[in-house]
């Protein structure tokens, strides 16, 4: 079955710090990737996407993701944190192939920026 | 611009009664999905619906059944809740081509559901 992997779960850091988050997936086609964050009590927002093209991606506030296929990853980074990215982030794929459309999120990784 | 409205944002349940979550779009969307958010396991997909007339089981239907009433709307509904259907629930919609997405999903501010 088609899956998404976030392995850090939880993470703290100092405000200024670098950020990387991991994704990985299962599924050896056509794939379209997402990065969504959900501040506290809010719906997910997007971050950023990946559709074709430039396998480095920028999104807003900072945020960019490396799509490597060979790897099945799209790991999202920014290169200094503030207390207010935190919030919890998901990555998501949607796989292009099988019967119908599909969104598949990872179980979301907990970002805590201690001022 | 709405984008995609879900009713009700809290609800309270006794075990066995059923309701009616429902989620509207107005981005001309085909796609629409219903996700159910607990801690530590993500979003995980109930059903959702390639277009007007159609639906499919996601990873956890069960207890659920839906309706693509129109283009426009996507409803979710519990026929005997159960305290396991305690989530927070989210509507979303996108465009695609196919089985592939050619724009990102935009979500509701979602329902939380408790059953008692």
């Amino acid at each position: 079955a088609q899956s998404v992997s976030q392995h850090n779960h939880h993470v703290i850091l100092s405000e200024a710090a670098s950020l990387e988050l991991g994704c990985n997936y299962s599924y050896g086609g056509t794939v379209n990737l997402f990065w969504y964050v959900q501040y506290p009590g809010q719906h997910l927002q997007l971050l950023l996407k990946y559709f074709s093209g430039d396998p480095l991606v920028k999104g807003i506030k900072g945020f960019e993701a490396e799509f490597i296929k060979s790897k099945f990853s799209f790991n999202l980074r920014k290169p200094s944190v503030q207390w207010s990215d935190t919030a919890e982030y998901f990555c998501a794929v949607n796989p292009y192939g099988g019967a119908t459309n599909k969104l598949i999120f990872g179980t979301g990784t907990l970002l805590a920026v201690q001022p | 611009n709405a984008g995609v409205t879900q009713t009700p944002k809290f609800q309270v349940l006794k075990t066995g009664q059923s309701m009616t979550l429902q989620c509207a779009q107005d981005m001309n969307h085909n796609s629409m999905y219903w996700y159910r958010q607990d801690p530590g396991m993500g979003l995980r997909l109930i059903y959702y619906s390639a277009s007007e007339g159609t639906t499919d089981k996601g990873e956890v239907p069960n207890g659920y059944n839906v309706s693509r009433l129109n283009k426009r709307e996507f409803s979710l509904r519990l026929e005997s809740a159960a305290p396991s259907q305690t989530s927070v629930y989210f509507c979303a919609s996108s465009s695609s081509i196919g089985t592939l997405m050619n724009t990102e999903a935009f979500f509701g501010q979602g329902t939380r559901l408790t059953v008692v």
